[in-house]
Formats: C-alpha cells, sequence, structure tokens
C-alpha cells in the first residue's frame, strides 16, 4: 500500500473550535487531495493540491482551507467548525513516477471527526 | 467532466461472476475509466484502469466498448470478501484535480 498516513485518525471537538487534519505522503506524488464521506453523498471532494504551495477548491470547499508547505504533507483546516463538518475525511495522493499515474489515486484510512 | 451512472446495488452468490456497469456517454478523447473499490470504514482502493478494449489483472477485468460510452467492471467467482462499494471514475490528464466519485454501487455477496 502507498505510504499515506492521516492525523488524527478520530477526533472530538466543539462547535466553534479550529481543527487541523494532516495527511502525510512518503511516496513523492504531486498530486494529493482532501474528501468526505458521508451518507447518502459518497466521496465529494473538498481540496486538492498540484504541487508545493500550488492548491485549488473542490465541489465543498466552503469552511475549508488547505495548506502545503511540502511536498510530503497537505493540511485541512477547519477554521471554525460546524456540526454539518461532521464526517469521515480521506486524504488521496497521485502522480507517481509511471506515465498516467496521476489518474490513479491510492487514499489514507481516514479521520473520523465529530463535531458536537 | 464526464459524468457517470452505475446501479445503485447489487446483489449476487459466492462463485458467481459479477458485471458492473457504468455508464459515460460524455467521455472525452483523452480520458481514462478508473475503477475503485472501498470496504466499510476504509478509503477506497484502486482496482484497475482502462481506455479502450480490455484491460485484465489479477483482481478484475475492465471490458470497454469501441464507443467509450460505457464500461463493465468483471469480477470473476466473487466470495464474501469482495462485498463493497464499486464506483468508476472517467477522467483525463487535463482535469486530474476534478477526479469527482459518484455514488457508487453496493455489491451484496450472498453465501
Amino acid at each position: 500500500d502507498a505510504g499515506i498516513t492521516q492525523s488524527p485518525r478520530h477526533k472530538v471537538t466543539e462547535t466553534g473550535t479550529p481543527v487541523t487534519l494532516r495527511c502525510h505522503q512518503t511516496e513523492n506524488h504531486r498530486y494529493m487531495y482532501w474528501y468526505r464521506q458521508d451518507p447518502g453523498h459518497g466521496l465529494r471532494l473538498i481540496h486538492y493540491s498540484y504541487g508545493v504551495k500550488d492548491t485549488d477548491k473542490g465541489e465543498v470547499s466552503d469552511g475549508y482551507s488547505v495548506s502545503r508547505s511540502k511536498t510530503e504533507d497537505f493540511l485541512l483546516t477547519l477554521e471554525s467548525a460546524t456540526s454539518s463538518q461532521t464526517s469521515v475525511y480521506f486524504c488521496a495522493i497521485s502522480g507517481g513516477p509511471l506515465q498516467g499515474s496521476e489518474l490513479t489515486q491510492y487514499f489514507g484510512p481516514g479521520t473520523r471527526l465529530l463535531v458536537l | 467532466l464526464a459524468k457517470t451512472t452505475q446501479p445503485i446495488s447489487m446483489d449476487s452468490y459466492e462463485g458467481q461472476e459479477v458485471n458492473i456497469t457504468c455508464s459515460h456517454n460524455n467521455i472525452a478523447t483523452n480520458d481514462y475509466i478508473t475503477w475503485y473499490q472501498q470496504f466499510p470504514s476504509q478509503g477506497p482502493r484502486f482496482i484497475i484502469q482502462g481506455y479502450k478494449t480490455k484491460v485484465t489483472n489479477e483482481v478484475a477485468s475492465l471490458f470497454i466498448p469501441a464507443d467509450r460510452k460505457s464500461s463493465t467492471l468483471s469480477l470473476p467467482r466473487v466470495s464474501l470478501s469482495d462485498t463493497a462499494v464499486y464506483y468508476c471514475l472517467v477522467a483525463g490528464s487535463g482535469n486530474t484535480g476534478k477526479l469527482i466519485f459518484g455514488q457508487g454501487t453496493t455489491l451484496q455477496v450472498k453465501p
């Protein structure tokens, strides 16, 4: 399996508090992604990165910000957590050395976030 | 981006071959078709990817007709452990950042 870790794996927080989730990769892949998964909605893209300091919004980016200061780390921040952001968050990477690999994603184990 | 349509759910029995079809009528010339498998409480896992005709690996086969407007994931002789959600994605290099997952197909394998 691709070397992707997410931290924390579980978190409980209160409404209004800031929360940062970390995704760390050891594969030197160019692209990194943050998804959330909720019952009835499948996986939805929050933000993605196509290089260090290069990020863009996905389909559900409101209330989230990201940063990528190094190739291996992609941070997702909830500036002021709300109950609607209770979800499972998955990080993914793509873009290894093989041609066409940018279209093949590898996922982390996920972070379960509960906002009370 | 090519929109994909899959059946919401499918049932099968152990030992049977399962075929899951994905429709993608507006697929672009440079788009590839990729399938993922997801077990409960885990992230999706890459299964297979193809551009045209047939691709086979140790897990599955992917059949793509000449018009590429659909694709079929074939799982030979499924077991209970193949119970999972299967996602079809269509994307090209130009929209790498827009790898959008649909609802997927929930496959239930029964003994």
